[in-house]
C-alpha cells in the first residue's frame, strides 16, 4: 500500500525567511496530494493540494511542487509570518482504492 | 451547513468499556474516513468507505469496527477499548472521485483508563 513519509518533523525560522517541507510516496498510482494546516487543538484545514498533471501550483505564499519521476513533492512556505506557525500534513490518494495517506507531520515554529 | 461533526468531543473510558463514536456530514460526500492522531505519528487511516454500503480496512484498523449507516454517517465502533487506543479521532468526509478535498469534523478525545 502507500506510504508517504515527510521531512523534517521539527523546522524553526525566523519570521520572513522561507520554510521547506518535503514528502516522498511509494505508489507511483498517486495523483493527487494536498497539504492540511492543523493548529493547536484544531481540525486539519486543506491549504493548497496538487494533481500529477501538474508539476507547480502557487498561491500568494504557498507553493507546492511535485515530481512525479522521483516520487518527491515539497511545500515551500515565503515571507513566514507568526500565523504561520502550525503543524504541517502532506498526503497522496490515488485510483487503487479511496485511501488518503497521511505524512507524520512537520511542525512549524517562526521565531521572531 | 455544519459540514463534517463527530460525537462525543471528549470521552473517557475504563478499559473494557465499549463505545460508538459518531460521524455524520451535510455536504452529500460519497467517501467518509476515520483517522487517529497520536503525537508524532501524524493522521493514521483506520477504516474508510467510498461508498454508502461498503467498508474498507485502512492502516491501523485492528480493535475498531465500523457501520456506513446512510450516505450521512459512518460510525466507529471501539468493543472493548484498551489504553493503546488513547488518541484524537477525526472524521472526514470528500465528494466522489479521488482528487478532492477532504474535510475534517473537529475531532473525538478520547482516554481510555
Amino acid at each position: 500500500g502507500e506510504n508517504v513519509e515527510q521531512h523534517p518533523s521539527t523546522l524553526s525560522v525566523q519570521e520572513g525567511d522561507s520554510a521547506v517541507i518535503k514528502c516522498t510516496y511509494s505508489d507511483s498510482a498517486s495523483n493527487y496530494f494536498p497539504w492540511y494546516k492543523q493548529e493547536l487543538g484544531k481540525r486539519p484545514q486543506l491549504i493548497i493540494d496538487i494533481r500529477s498533471n501538474v508539476g507547480e501550483k502557487k498561491d500568494q505564499r504557498i507553493a507546492v511542487t511535485l515530481n512525479k519521476t522521483a516520487k518527491h513533492f515539497s511545500l515551500h512556505i515565503t515571507e513566514t509570518q507568526p500565523e504561520d506557525s502550525a503543524v504541517y500534513f502532506c498526503a497522496a490518494s490515488g485510483n487503487r482504492d479511496d485511501k488518503i495517506i497521511f505524512g507524520k507531520g512537520t511542525r512549524l515554529h517562526i521565531l521572531p | 451547513n455544519a459540514g463534517v461533526t463527530q460525537t462525543p468531543k471528549f470521552q473517557v473510558l475504563k478499559t473494557g468499556q465499549s463505545m460508538t463514536l459518531q460521524c455524520a456530514q451535510d455536504m452529500n460526500h460519497n467517501s467518509m474516513y476515520w483517522y487517529r492522531q497520536d503525537p508524532g505519528m501524524g493522521l493514521r487511516l483506520i477504516y474508510y468507505s467510498a461508498s454508502e454500503g461498503t467498508t474498507d480496512k485502512g492502516e491501523v484498523p485492528n480493535g475498531y469496527n465500523v457501520s456506513r449507516l446512510n450516505k450521512r454517517e459512518f460510525s466507529l465502533r471501539l468493543e472493548s477499548a484498551a489504553p493503546s487506543q488513547t488518541s484524537v479521532y477525526f472524521c472526514a468526509s470528500r465528494i466522489e472521485g479521488r482528487a478532492t478535498e477532504a474535510f475534517f469534523g473537529q475531532g473525538t478525545r478520547l482516554t481510555v483508563v
